[in-house]
C-alpha cells in the first residue's frame, strides 16, 4: 500500500539557516509527488510538484527513487516559510492523494 | 472566481446529530474530494468524485456520505455524527489528470460532543 512519511513533527531552524524537511514514501508505481503549505490562517496550498522541477520561494525538492524520498530544501530560511508543510503522493490511475503527518517549519529570528 | 467555498466554518453537533458539509467550485474542475485534518494524522481522504454522478471511498470513508449531482457541488453527510469525527474538514478539486494541483477549501471545523 501506498505511505509517505515525514518523521519530523516540529522543524526549528534560525532565520538564514539551511532547511530540509524530510519525506519518504511507499508505493510500487511511478510516484508523482508535491508539497502543500498550510500558512497560518490560511487553506492549504501547493508549494511545488516534482515534475515541474521548478522552484517556489526558493524552495526545491529532488525526487530519489533509489531512496524513496522527496525532500523539501531551502538554504536560507526566512520567517515567513514558518507553516505547516505536507509532502503527498498520488497513486492508482487518478487523483487521490495520500499525504504524510506532516511538518511544522518555525523559523526563529 | 471564489475558488473552493465551504459551510459552515464551525460546527457543533451532539452524537447522533446528522448534518451535510456543504463545498462548492466554480474552476469546472471534474475532480473533488473530502478530507479530515487530525492533529498527528495529517491529512486523510474520506471520498471523491471524478465527475457528476460518479463517487467513490477513500482511506476513511466510514459514517460519510458523498453525491455529486453537479459538477460544482460536492456536500459530505455525516449519518449519525460521533465524537471520533471531531476533526478539520477540507474540501479540495481539481482538473481531472495526473499531476493538476488540488485547490482546498477553507476548512469546516466540526466538535461532535
Amino acid at each position: 500500500a501506498q505511505r509517505v512519511t515525514q518523521p519530523e513533527k516540529l522543524l526549528s531552524v534560525f532565520k538564514g539557516a539551511p532547511v530540509e524537511l524530510k519525506c519518504n514514501y511507499s508505493y510500487s508505481g511511478s510516484p508523482e509527488l508535491f508539497w502543500y503549505v498550510q500558512y497560518s490562517r490560511q487553506r492549504l496550498q501547493l508549494l511545488l510538484r516534482h515534475i515541474s522541477r521548478e522552484s517556489i520561494k526558493g524552495f526545491t525538492a529532488d525526487l530519489n527513487k533509489g531512496e524513496t524520498s522527496f525532500h523539501l530544501k531551502k538554504p536560507f530560511a526566512q520567517e515567513e516559510d514558518s507553516a505547516m508543510y505536507y509532502c503527498a503522493l498520488i497513486t492508482g490511475g487518478g487523483n487521490k492523494l495520500t499525504f504524510g503527518t506532516g511538518t511544522q517549519l518555525k523559523v526563529e529570528l | 472566481n471564489a475558488g473552493v467555498t465551504q459551510t459552515p466554518k464551525f460546527q457543533v453537533l451532539k452524537t447522533g446529530q446528522s448534518m451535510t458539509l456543504q463545498c462548492a467550485q466554480d474552476m469546472n474542475h471534474e475532480y473533488m474530494s473530502w478530507y479530515r485534518q487530525d492533529p498527528g494524522m495529517g491529512l486523510r481522504l474520506i471520498h471523491y468524485s471524478v465527475g457528476a454522478g460518479i463517487t467513490d471511498q477513500g482511506e476513511v470513508p466510514n459514517g460519510y456520505n458523498v453525491s455529486r449531482s453537479t459538477t460544482e457541488d460536492f456536500p459530505l453527510r455525516l449519518l449519525s455524527a460521533a465524537p471520533s469525527q471531531t476533526s478539520v474538514y477540507f474540501c479540495a478539486s481539481s482538473y481531472h489528470d495526473r499531476g493538476y494541483e488540488q485547490y482546498f477549501g477553507p476548512g469546516t471545523r466540526l466538535t461532535v460532543t
